[in-house]
């Protein structure tokens, strides 16, 4: 079974620095790996989707990265604001290529904060 | 385009009664996923469709749930008899099509069953 692992489970930092947030996944036989935020009592956002060939993702401020080997993603913020400040999960479909057969599964996520 | 449209907001009822959710997803996307969220296990998936037939229902934790997609443009989630356990914030979300495309979700379903 695929687990997906999401350390710290919160994570303070002062605005205007640079952070990384981190997703681990047990089974490596992954079709792509996405990063959502959500903000409290509201749905999640997809920032960021990764293919298994692909070794990172841009976006504005956001570059997420993928090393399948080794199980593990990271979502990297650059020059953080308190806009920034939410819960960030990562999510694994894990399986083939052909629609039907694979799984979804999310990590537990880590709660941001940014200190103005 | 309105997103992903869930109702109702908030759902208050007793153990025991019957629970519809309901959830009209972004026009054109032909993949409709439900998920559960709860602080003790996290968001899951329980059920997937994708042109309105059912992919995956393994999330699904019992028979007391039931999902069903009548059309491209409507889908219910529903919980008969309720039970306090099932308290949970419920979220639709729908996509283009494969696991490829990004995931749009709706605002949530607040489940609360005393």
């Amino acid at each position: 079974k695929q687990e997906v692992t999401q350390i710290p489970a919160a994570l303070s930092v002062p605005e205007g620095e640079n952070l990384v947030l981190n997703c681990s996944f047990t089974d490596s036989a992954i079709y792509n790996l996405q990063w959502f935020r959500q903000d409290p009592g509201k749905g999640l956002t997809s920032l960021l989707l990764i293919q298994s060939s692909q070794r990172e993702q841009t976006s504005g401020r956001l570059n997420a990265s993928l090393d399948k080997s080794s199980g593990r993603s990271t979502l990297y913020i650059a020059a953080s604001q308190p806009g920034d400040s939410a819960t960030y999960l990562c999510a694994v479909w894990l399986g083939v290529s052909n629609f039907g057969n694979e799984k979804l599964t999310f990590g537990t996520g880590t709660r941001l904060t940014i200190i103005p | 385009d309105a997103g992903v449209i869930q109702s109702p907001r908030h759902e208050v009822t007793e153990m025991g009664q019957e629970v519809t959710l309901r959830c009209k997803p972004i026009s054109g996307h032909n993949s409709l996923f439900w998920y559960r969220q709860t602080m003790m296990r996290g968001l899951e998936l329980l059920i997937y469709f994708n042109n309105n037939v059912p992919i995956d229902d393994s999330g699904m934790p019992e028979d007391r749930f039931s999902a069903k997609m009548p059309n491209a443009s409507f889908s219910t989630l529903k919980i008969q008899p309720s039970e306090p356990r099932d308290s949970a914030v419920y979220f639709c979300a729908s996509s283009l099509g494969d696991p490829n495309y990004e995931q749009y979700f709706g605002p949530g379903t607040r489940l609360t069953v005393t």
